[in-house]
């Protein structure tokens, strides 16, 4: 089974409606992120949390929200979706740890979520 | 000025060729750094850290240059399974870990 999962997988919805994506994670990690892809703009940090009650800004946090139900459990919402929030969208976790002089830090993404909207 | 910056290719090699990608970044306080290699309409997977002192695994070779704020890897004798876009990852300090993503670079290796 995957460790980190998103539903649903491929969303088609019109404008100004309601979306939630959502993302589950068996890793026991405590950091979760949102992002969206774009093609030529590579990946751009939507939310992110560090744990169960904390929630940040990412870089282009505008027209989102985020929910951490509890540590395995963060769901993006689009509240009124518009075109140019069509896009390949991903969520991730990570644990820290220090190995040596460097971190360890790495993210674990889910396979996507491929929204368009109409 | 993008704070990350890659070629974004395609690069077209023959199997058995040996390649290279290059990555610059504009943030000097930056801390750590990354390649992750994503497969078309697949997630990114962390393909390896890039240490000062450069490192290797297998047929990958990562260096950094703080000096001049790049980062490059070397893949030698491809596989057409190393066909991929290679995504250059870096983090800041003091940033949590929160990483800045290049646009990537794509491969293609043909027989």
């Amino acid at each position: 089974d995957a460790d980190v999962t998103q539903t649903p997988r491929n969303r088609i919805t019109k404008t100004g409606k309601r979306i939630m994506l959502e993302c589950s994670q068996t890793k026991g990690h405590d950091r979760m992120y949102w992002y969206r892809q774009d093609p030529g703009l590579g990946l751009r940090l939507i939310y992110y949390s560090f744990d169960v009650k904390d929630i940040n800004k990412g870089e282009i946090s505008d027209g989102y929200s985020v929910s951490r139900q509890a540590q395995a459990k963060f769901s993006l919402s689009l509240e009124s979706a518009i075109p140019n929030q069509t896009a390949l969208y991903f969520c991730a976790t990570s644990d820290f740890g220090v190995a040596g002089a460097s971190s360890t830090d790495t993210q674990y993404f889910g396979p996507g979520t491929r929204l368009t909207v109409l | 000025r993008k704070e990350v910056e890659q070629d974004p290719g395609p690069f077209n090699v023959p199997e058995g060729a040996t390649v290279a990608f290059n990555c610059t970044y504009s943030n000097s306080a930056s801390q750590s750094f990354f390649w992750y290699r994503q497969d078309c309409r697949k997630e990114p997977k962390l393909l390896m850290s890039v240490y000062s002192s450069g490192n290797e695994d297998g047929r990958f070779t990562a260096q950094l240059n703080r000096a001049s704020q790049y980062i490059s890897l070397l893949i030698r004798d491809s596989k057409l399974s190393d066909s991929a876009t290679y995504l250059c990852v870096v983090k800041l300090t003091g940033g949590g870990n929160k990483l800045t993503f290049g646009t990537g670079t794509q491969l293609k290796v043909e027989l």
